[in-house]
């Protein structure tokens, strides 16, 4: 399995600031992911982290509003720019592709995110 | 379009009884399904899997039963443990490669 870590665990923002939120796996995984999770609701997938290249974004999500950074194969960001109450969410990163030739995502703590 | 869907929102078991926790898919493309558990302030855990290549897998008290015609999945707990009380997700993948989640459903294990 893998450890994955997320800053800040939480954080209270106001209306129209960015937050980049960092994710660290404690070893070299082949694809990195972004989720959201609103309240009540699914896992989301925002995008999946590309190693050297822009991120791939699911529809209804653009880079402009969620830009993502992967410079190796253990780090990821996601900064939620320009943000709204509407952005109030907990939004976690996965991996997955680990040395031991899984499948299965795995998931870090996640980061709570309120927007005033 | 909710592709994978858990339609009980919560549900409350008495420790030791038995914990069945349902999900429902609509995309036949789907051939792998997983159950992940999630505690509050943290991220989802892999509990177990199943290929669509079975119809059944088990890993200590946890169980996943997959009817690909129904296009439905099962969880059973048994015994149930009050540390079994968390949200439980179900997620697919298949065909656009990605993890699908459901909704979650909301395990209470009663002392």
């Amino acid at each position: 399995s893998a450890v994955i870590s997320q800053k800040p665990s939480r954080d209270i923002c106001q209306r129209g600031t960015s937050l980049t939120i960092q994710c660290q796996v404690d070893s070299q995984v082949t694809m990195m992911f972004w989720y959201r999770q609103q309240p009540g609701q699914s896992l989301t997938l925002i995008a999946t982290a590309n190693q050297g290249s822009e991120a791939t974004y699911e529809s209804g999500f653009v880079i402009d509003k969620f830009p993502i950074s992967r410079p190796n194969l253990t780090f990821s960001t996601l900064t939620v720019s320009n943000m709204s109450p509407e952005d109030s969410s907990i939004y976690l990163c996965s991996a997955e592709g680990l040395a031991d030739g899984t499948d299965t995502q795995y998931f870090g703590p996640g980061t709570r995110l309120t927007v005033l | 379009d909710q592709q994978v869907k858990q339609n009980s929102p919560s549900l409350s078991v008495q420790e030791g009884r038995i914990s069945i926790l349902n999900c429902d898919y609509t995309n036949s493309m789907f051939d792998y399904f997983l159950w992940y558990k999630k505690y509050p302030a943290e991220g989802p855990t892999f509990l177990i899997s199943i290929s669509s290549i079975k119809d059944k897998n088990e890993d200590g008290r946890f169980t996943v039963f997959l009817n690909k015609s129904a296009k439905h999945l099962s969880l059973h707990i048994v015994p149930s443990q009050p540390g079994d009380s968390a949200v439980y997700f179900c997620a697919s993948w298949g065909g656009t490669y990605k993890y699908i989640f459901g909704t979650g459903t909301r395990l209470k294990v009663l002392a």
